[in-house]
């Protein structure tokens, strides 16, 4: 069965980094494009970033273009957020997840991780 | 930016009857593709999303059918035709026709 096992998350002071995981299994993980989204309280769901099936297309949210950068790895079936510059607004439950379609075009997510939190504090 | 726009954001429901959620949209949702991209998930407290429906109304694999899903242009409209204990959580709809993907405010569901 498809899994998405995020990791990374923790407590970091504004202006730091930080790098997310996202375990991929139970499918061939090179054939699907890969996002992040994040979960905060108070602004709901906010899609991140995309990373098309073979990496070669990235797409990010205005508010963390420069900032963090989406990549993969499918050699270990795992996909990468980079998180540097770090803001208090980008406090947040990360989560990966998968489109529900193979190769490119548009199409929404089929499968999520179970989500990990990122909270940036002083 | 399209704005979705759910309507009630909070709905408490007897055991077996059943419950509407509405997803309105900013822009129309309809690509030259022919294709209308909203989707409608599912979250519960510490377990992902779970897809429900793509495409305004394509039930996900081993999504009971008691949930259904309608509408074209610019309004959606997710039914539970009658509702389980299970069904309890936060419905939100989705827009993937353009980036950013934007999600409406969540809709939460309660049992009577």
């Amino acid at each position: 069965q498809v899994q998405l096992v995020e990791s990374g998350g923790g407590v970091v002071q504004p202006g730091r980094s930080l790098r997310l995981s996202c375990e991929a299994s139970g499918f061939t993980f090179s054939s699907y494009a890969m996002y992040w989204v994040r979960q905060t309280p108070g602004k709901g769901l906010e899609w991140v970033a995309v990373i098309s099936y073979d990496g070669s297309n990235k797409y990010y949210t205005d508010s963390v273009q420069g900032r963090l950068t989406i990549s993969r790895d499918n050699s270990k079936n795992t996909l990468y957020l980079q998180m540097n510059s770090l803001r208090v607004e980008d406090t947040a439950v990360y989560y990966c997840a998968r489109k529900r379609t193979v190769g490119t075009g548009k199409g929404g997510f089929d499968y999520w991780g179970q989500g990990t939190p990122v909270i940036v504090s002083s | 930016d399209i704005v979705l726009t759910q309507t009630p954001l909070s709905l408490s429901v007897t055991p077996g009857q059943p419950a509407s959620i509405s997803c309105q949209s900013s822009q129309s949702l309809l690509h030259s593709d022919g294709r209308t991209y909203l989707y409608w998930y599912m979250q519960k407290p510490g377990q992902p999303s779970q897809l429900l429906i793509y495409e305004v109304s394509n039930r996900f694999s081993g999504v009971p059918d008691r949930f259904s899903g309608s509408g074209s242009g610019t309004d959606f409209t997710l039914k539970i035709s009658r509702v389980e204990a299970e069904d309890v959580g936060v419905y939100y709809c989705m827009q993937c026709i353009q980036l950013p993907i934007t999600f409406g405010q969540g809709t939460r569901l309660e049992i009577k």
